[in-house]
């Protein structure tokens, strides 16, 4: 079945230094692909989505890349942000089921 | 603007007793509507999905049932909890059959099962 594989955490980093958060998925089908941001005590909002392979999506300096041929979807910023402390979701859509699908999860961490 | 409203906010429950969670949409009409399950420091699961009144469909079995009563409204319950029904439960909505299309969540529901 359709599976998606996150960075395994937490992620601790320093304000102002760089983030990747990986994320590779299985599926037979030609999904669109999500970035999900939960802050503590609140729903999932979207970051972004990319539905075509070989896009880039971005929103509020992140960043993704639908690799089709890689089976990838990694997280990047080049600059963090104490704000940007929160639990990360990689997620793709399932058609047949009408259903979306997580990864497991990247909880980050950013130090003042 | 739409608004998605979860409750209660958080709930203690004993093992065997029954469970009834609520949510309600407004400024949408006819949302595809989803209940969701995260365990602690967990994944996000799909429960179940409804795309109109009166239907629902159920993607995992955890012994628990859903309903929709009408357009704005989705509940989840089950008439005996188990302890591994504990954890946060998110009911979300979209404007169409999850594809490429967003999905909003609510601000959930804390269940703790002892």
């Amino acid at each position: 079945g359709d599976s998606v594989t996150q960075t395994e955490g937490p992620v601790t980093l320093s304000e102002g230094t760089s983030l990747t958060v990986n994320c590779s998925y299985e599926t037979k089908q030609y999904p669109t692909l999500f970035w999900y941001v939960q802050y503590p005590g609140e729903g999932p909002q979207l970051l972004f989505k990319v539905p075509k392979a070989n896009e880039k999506g971005s929103n509020r300096g992140f960043e993704a890349t639908y690799n089709k041929e890689a089976t990838s979807f990694h997280l990047q910023k080049a600059s963090v942000q104490e704000s940007d402390s929160a639990v990360y979701y990689c997620a793709l859509s399932d058609y047949n089921q009408g259903k979306l699908i997580f990864g497991q999860g990247t909880k980050l961490s950013i130090k003042p | 603007a739409q608004t998605i409203h979860q409750w209660p906010v958080a709930e203690i429950k004993a093992v065997g007793s029954p469970l009834s969670l609520g949510c309600t949409i407004k400024g949408k009409s006819s949302p595809n509507l989803y209940w969701y399950w995260q365990a602690t420091g967990g994944t996000l699961q799909q429960l179940f999905y409804s795309i109109t009144v009166g239907q629902v469909e159920s993607v995992v079995q955890l012994n628990l049932s859903a309903s929709r009563p009408k357009d704005d409204q989705f509940i989840l319950s089950t008439e005996k909890l188990l302890l591994s029904h504990s954890g946060f439960y998110l009911c979300a909505w979209s404007l169409l059959p999850t594809g490429n299309t967003e999905v909003f969540f609510g601000k959930g529901t804390r269940l703790t099962v002892v």
